[in-house]
């Protein structure tokens, strides 16, 4: 079956360092690739998404590269900010028609001045 | 429309009681997901309804829990005698069902079986 596997955290960082946090995947035919974020006392939200190979998701400076070749969807910051702590997801929806999801075990992001 | 609100948000219950959880989704979305996530780990598909039309459901799903989602409104997630390895966050997730679609989470109902 499909499965996502993610970098374990937890990551930590000083303010202004790069990030990358690294996703990986298994899935037949052509997956959507998801990055979900959750900040302390909130729900999920949508960071990115990228429906097909080497699409380029893209969201409040964070990027990720959808790598047919490799199976990956790394995530990636320039310059991390002490308000992106939280905690990171990878997903995927794989070929069928409920578009349901199947998520990495999260990472861990801590970022302190 | 505030998003997808869960009812409640914590529930601490007593092993082999009954537990039904809520979850509202936003209003134009057809699509609904119940996951369950525990520590430490990612969220895990449990049931999808398109609808009123429970599509799938993952064999995740004993036969000791149930959803409904009459008239593709609301739904309910009922869990009959639980068990201390039912305690989860279980979050609710609703889109507009076209593939590749953005999916709304919820805050999630914690469950605690003691």
């Amino acid at each position: 079956g499909d499965s996502v596997t993610q970098m374990e955290g937890p990551v930590t960082l000083s303010e202004e360092a790069f990030l990358t946090i690294n996703c990986t995947y298994t899935a037949t035919g052509y997956p959507s690739l998801f990055w979900y974020v959750q900040y302390p006392g909130e729900g999920l939200q949508l960071l990115l998404k990228a429906t097909k190979a080497d699409d380029k998701g893209s969201n409040k400076g964070f990027e990720a590269t959808y790598r047919k070749e490799t199976t990956s969807f790394h995530l990636e910051k320039g310059s991390v900010q002490v308000s992106d702590s939280a905690v990171y997801f990878c997903a995927l929806t794989g070929t069928g028609t409920a578009s349901k999801l199947t998520f990495g075990t999260g990472t861990r992001l801590q970022v302190t001045l | 429309d505030t998003g997808v609100s869960q009812d409640p948000r914590h529930k601490i219950t007593k092993r082999g009681q009954n537990v039904t959880f809520r979850c509202d989704p936003i209003s134009e979305h057809n699509r609904l997901y119940w996951y369950r996530q525990t520590l430490g780990q990612g969220p895990e598909f449990l049931t999808y309804f398109q609808n009123e039309a429970q599509l799938e459901k993952s064999r995740l799903l004993s036969d000791r829990f149930s959803a409904e989602r009459p008239k593709g409104s609301f739904s309910t997630l009922e869990i009959q005698r639980t068990e201390q390895g039912d305690s989860a966050m279980y979050l609710c997730a609703s889109s507009i069902g076209q593939r590749n679609t953005e999916a709304f989470f919820g805050q999630g109902t914690r469950l605690t079986v003691v």
